[in-house]
């Protein structure tokens, strides 16, 4: 079963601050978070593996809460350069490490 | 900064014809998938390749859909008898494993496939 994110859409002016979360029914083993810029491929941001984990790359930031099965998407201080949609990606582990993507939060930073 | 390549970046083809997606992995990763995007919708799972074999795939991932590593470059998608539904992007992905078991995944950029 797919995660489920939210909010589906937020809407910023420069400099504000957002969190998108990422919650699933199922156990997690690690949670990847990609940015999809329209018509181009997912850039991988970062990746949470231990429970409670917490993340930076920049002014981007992520936590993991395992018992809750729960991630959460920290951006502060947002630029124009933050527009896109953001994916959380979910793996139970297993050989595949395949990843679930959750349904996307479409995020539009305005100056 | 090694990258995963994939081509043609646009195919067009017609409902039941074969098409074969290309993809080049970063060289010294392991693990390769194949994922697929609806437009508008979210990125999906349809396969995974480790050690010259399929290791897990989606339901998605019917008896029309099948890969190949021909060498030790290239990781193919073939679909056999396109239908209208299979019109997507399709990203290819690759990772190696670390110490953890954990692995980030690249995308390449993508090939749009459209089925007339």
């Amino acid at each position: 079963q797919q995660p489920v994110q939210s909010p589906q859409a937020v809407i910023l002016r420069e400099g504000e601050d957002a969190v998108i979360n990422c919650s699933s029914s199922k156990a997690l083993y690690s949670v990847h978070w990609y940015r999809q810029k329209h018509g181009e491929a997912p850039v991988f941001l970062m990746i949470l593996l231990k429970g409670g984990e917490q993340k930076g790359h920049d002014k981007i930031s992520a936590s993991f809460n395992e018992k809750k099965q729960q991630s959460s998407l920290y951006l502060t201080a947002s630029q124009l350069s933050y527009s896109g949609t953001y994916f959380c990606g979910t793996s139970g582990g297993g050989a595949t490490n395949k990843l679930i993507f959750g349904t996307g939060t479409l995020l539009a930073v305005q100056p | 900064e090694p990258e995963v390549t994939q081509t043609p970046s646009h195919q067009v083809t017609q409902m039941g014809q074969e098409v074969i997606l290309r993809c080049v992995p970063i060289s010294n990763h392991l693990y390769f998938y194949w994922y697929r995007q609806i437009l508008g919708q979210k990125v999906e799972f349809l396969v995974s390749f480790y050690n010259n074999e399929i290791s897990e795939k989606s339901e998605i991932f019917d008896d029309q859909f099948s890969v190949e590593r021909p060498d030790g470059s290239n990781f193919t998608l073939k679909i056999r008898s396109t239908k209208l539904e299979d019109s997507a992007m399709y990203f290819c992905a690759s990772s190696w494993i670390q110490r953890g078991g954990y692995n980030e995944q690249f995308f390449g950029p993508g090939t749009r496939l459209t089925v007339l």
